[in-house]
C-alpha cells in the first residue's frame, strides 16, 4: 500500500518568511496529492492539491510542487501570517484502494511574531 | 452549498449508553467517509460509502456501526465503548471517482467515561 513520510514533525517560522514542508511517498501509480490545514479544533480543510499531470500549482501565497520521479511534493507558503499557523497533512491515495487517502504524519506549523 | 454538517459538535457518553453521530451534505457526493482522529495525529480511516453502499470497512470493532439512510446523509451508531474510543470523528464526502477531493465535516468530539 501507499506510504506517505512527512517532513518536518513542526515547523517555527518568523512573521515574513517563508515555511516548506516536504512529503515522500511510495506508490508511483499514485496522481492525486492534496494539502489539509488544520487549524485547533477545527475540521481539515483542502488548501491546495496537485495532479500528476503538472508540476506546479499556486494560489496567491499557497504553492505545491510534485517531483514524480523523485516521488515527492512540498508545500510553500511565502510571507507567512499568524492566522497561517496550524497542523498541515499531506495526502496521498491508495491506488486501488477505492477512494482511501493515505495521510503523512503532520507537521505544526507555528508563525511567530 | 459546499459544507459538510456534522451533530452534535461534542458528545459525553458512558460505556454502556447507546448513541449516534450524524452527518449530512448536500454537494451530490455519492461517497461518503467516518474517520476518527486521535489529539495531534493524522485521521484515521474507519468506513466509506460508495452509492449508498458499505464499500470499505477498516477492520473497525462492532460496536461502531455505521448506517447510510439515502445518499445525503450517514450516520455512526455507538455502542459499549471504550475510553480508548474517545477522539475527534469526522465525516467527509467526495465524488465517487477515484482520487477525488474529500470534504470534512466540522467534526464531533467524543468523551467516553
Amino acid at each position: 500500500g501507499e506510504n506517505v513520510e512527512q517532513h518536518p514533525s513542526t515547523l517555527s517560522v518568523q512573521e515574513g518568511d517563508s515555511a516548506v514542508i516536504k512529503c515522500t511517498y511510495s506508490d508511483s501509480a499514485s496522481n492525486y496529492f492534496p494539502w489539509y490545514k488544520q487549524e485547533l479544533g477545527k475540521r481539515p480543510q483542502l488548501i491546495i492539491d496537485i495532479r500528476s499531470n503538472v508540476g506546479e500549482k499556486k494560489d496567491q501565497r499557497i504553492a505545491v510542487t510534485l517531483n514524480k520521479t523523485a516521488k515527492h511534493f512540498s508545500l510553500h507558503i511565502t510571507e507567512t501570517q499568524p492566522e497561517d499557523s496550524a497542523v498541515y497533512f499531506c495526502a496521498a491515495p491508495i491506488t486501488g484502494g477505492g477512494n482511501k487517502l493515505t495521510f503523512g504524519t503532520g507537521t505544526q506549523l507555528k508563525v511567530e511574531l | 452549498d459546499t459544507e459538510v454538517t456534522q451533530t452534535p459538535k461534542h458528545l459525553v457518553m458512558g460505556m454502556t449508553n447507546k448513541k449516534s453521530l450524524k452527518c449530512e451534505q448536500h454537494m451530490g457526493h455519492r461517497a461518503m467517509y467516518w474517520y476518527k482522529q486521535k489529539a495531534k495525529k493524522p485521521p484515521e480511516l474507519m468506513f466509506v460509502y460508495s452509492y449508498e453502499k458499505l464499500s470499505i470497512n477498516e477492520s473497525v470493532p462492532s460496536r461502531f456501526s455505521p448506517e447510510c439512510p439515502n445518499s445525503s446523509l450517514l450516520n455512526l451508531h455507538l455502542h459499549a465503548l471504550q475510553p480508548e474510543d474517545s477522539a475527534l470523528y469526522l465525516c467527509a464526502s467526495s465524488q465517487v471517482q477515484i482520487q477525488e477531493t474529500q470534504y470534512f465535516g466540522p467534526g464531533t468530539r467524543l468523551l467516553v467515561l
